[in-house]
């Protein structure tokens, strides 16, 4: 079984530019999760989704932030303008349903903001 | 305060010995997680536990529920188990949301 895929794996951009990061979850999974791991914390969530609908966006910065899962599948993460505080490993993270299910991480992408 | 706390931050441990890295909670769960983090960002599941004691391998992982606590043990450790070892709860009422400890950072040294 293929696991939860990510890319880029790495990015490196200047404060002001924009990035986009593309998750693909494992077949079948109907959630589908974006965390931020900002370096020496554990992840943050940033959004939920159930399918192609957002369950959980509260700790998402939505004035630079964005996600979307258009066809429920996979979901792009984006963030424009970047600033400087956005240098973090963003991961995606997948699970069969919302309920007690295991969440399965992809190997994230490290944003370094310059 | 953080919801989730866990000790040590950081552990250095020589290879073989017997390893033990602690997660305490504060709110009530319906399961905890033990996961594992390598350089370079990816994360595994180690064990989901609801109660009592979960073995695989070397890895075995404890909870007691009324004290809020658990524990992830590792026997024999080896250079290869040097990784971020993070404690991530779901709590009552919040569906597949995970809140996380810190992480622990583990070098086991040969």
């Amino acid at each position: 079984e293929a696991g939860v895929a990510q890319s880029p794996r790495y990015k490196i951009i200047e404060k002001r530019q924009s990035v986009a990061f593309w998750c693909n979850p494992i077949s079948g999974h109907a959630t589908l999760y974006w965390y931020q791991q900002i370096l020496g914390q554990g992840p943050k969530l940033l959004i939920q989704f159930q399918n192609n609908g957002v369950v959980d966006d509260s700790q998402l910065p939505k004035d630079r932030f964005s996600a979307e899962r258009l066809k429920g599948v996979d979901s792009t993460l984006k963030i424009q303008p970047a600033k400087l505080e956005d240098s973090a490993v963003y991961l995606c993270a997948s699970s069969l349903a919302r309920g007690a299910y295991e969440q399965y991480f992809g190997p994230g992408t490290r944003l370094t903001v310059t | 305060k953080n919801e989730v706390e866990q000790s040590p931050q950081n552990l250095t441990a020589q290879e073989g010995e017997f390893i033990t890295i602690n997660c305490s909670y504060s709110v009530g769960i319906s399961a905890l997680h033990w996961l594992q983090q390598h350089p370079g960002g990816g994360i595994v599941s180690l064990f989901m536990l609801s109660s009592g004691k979960k073995k695989h391998g070397r890895l075995i992982a404890t909870i007691n529920i009324q004290e809020k606590h658990s524990s992830l043990h590792i026997t024999a450790s080896h250079p290869r188990d040097s990784a971020v070892y993070i404690c991530a709860v779901r709590k009552n009422n919040a569906g597949n949301m995970l809140t996380f400890g810190g992480g622990t950072r583990l070098m086991v040294k040969p």
